[in-house]
């Protein structure tokens, strides 16, 4: 089945640690996302890549970084910088323009 | 903000009611989007409606666009317990190096009861 696939479910960070989520898709789309959900709140754009190797800041960038080596993967590091990191992680793909496909989220809290 | 805004922000009816959520906008569109959110889970896409349509069906959803209202309306009918999830409206600008995918709003709680 074609999809879209976020590792780990749950996550726990320690202070002045980064971490890093997990994206993958096999739905060959160029475009990827990452998105931030606060409790009650809608989705906020992170980052995201319409192509391998380039990738672009959205609205909340700061304390975050990417990488896209790969069409399939596209991983997000929150690093120590970000001092609220807690929240819901939602990777989702695309053909630009059409509907987004959303993985199940990744959920990262702080010890 | 160019966001979309839903409303209400909850909703609590009876089973077997219609459910009707709006989506409110400030900016020209090419396409606006609903999904739904169960809890703890992704987003899964319902309904694309472009610019130039006024209305669209998928089983029991309807939607409609009024661009110059800039706003829409998403009806559920004859409702299940099932649909019990946040519904978003998001939209996709027409311009300004629109690349960087789509804007979400806040969402509308929807909860069935039985």
């Amino acid at each position: 089945d074609g999809g879209i696939t976020q590792s780990p479910k749950y996550l726990f960070r320690k202070e002045g640690q980064n971490v890093t989520l997990s994206c993958e898709q096999n739905l060959n789309h160029d475009a990827m996302y990452w998105y931030r959900q606060d409790p009650g709140q809608g989705l906020r754009l992170i980052y995201y890549s319409q192509i391998v190797n380039d990738f672009q800041k959205g609205d909340i960038a700061e304390g975050y970084s990417v990488s896209r080596e790969k069409k399939e993967s596209f991983p997000l590091t929150v690093t120590s910088a970000q001092k609220n990191p807690t929240a819901f992680y939602l990777c989702a793909s695309s053909i630009m323009g059409q509907p987004q496909h959303f993985g199940d989220g990744t959920r990262l809290s702080i010890l | 903000s160019q966001q979309g805004e839903e409303d209400p922000q909850a909703l609590s009816i009876q089973e077997g009611e219609n459910a009707t959520m709006n989506c409110s906008y400030k900016t020209s569109i090419n396409n606006l989007q609903w999904y739904r959110q169960n809890s703890g889970r992704g987003l899964v896409h319902l309904i694309l409606i472009r610019s130039n349509e006024r209305e669209k069906h998928s089983g029991r959803l309807r939607v409609t666009l009024d661009t110059s209202k800039k706003s829409s309306s998403l009806l559920i009918t004859a409702s299940r317990a099932a649909d019990t999830a946040s519904y978003f409206c998001a939209i996709f600008l027409s311009s300004g190096g629109g690349a960087d995918g789509l804007t979400f709003g806040k969402g509308t709680h929807l909860i069935i009861q039985p």
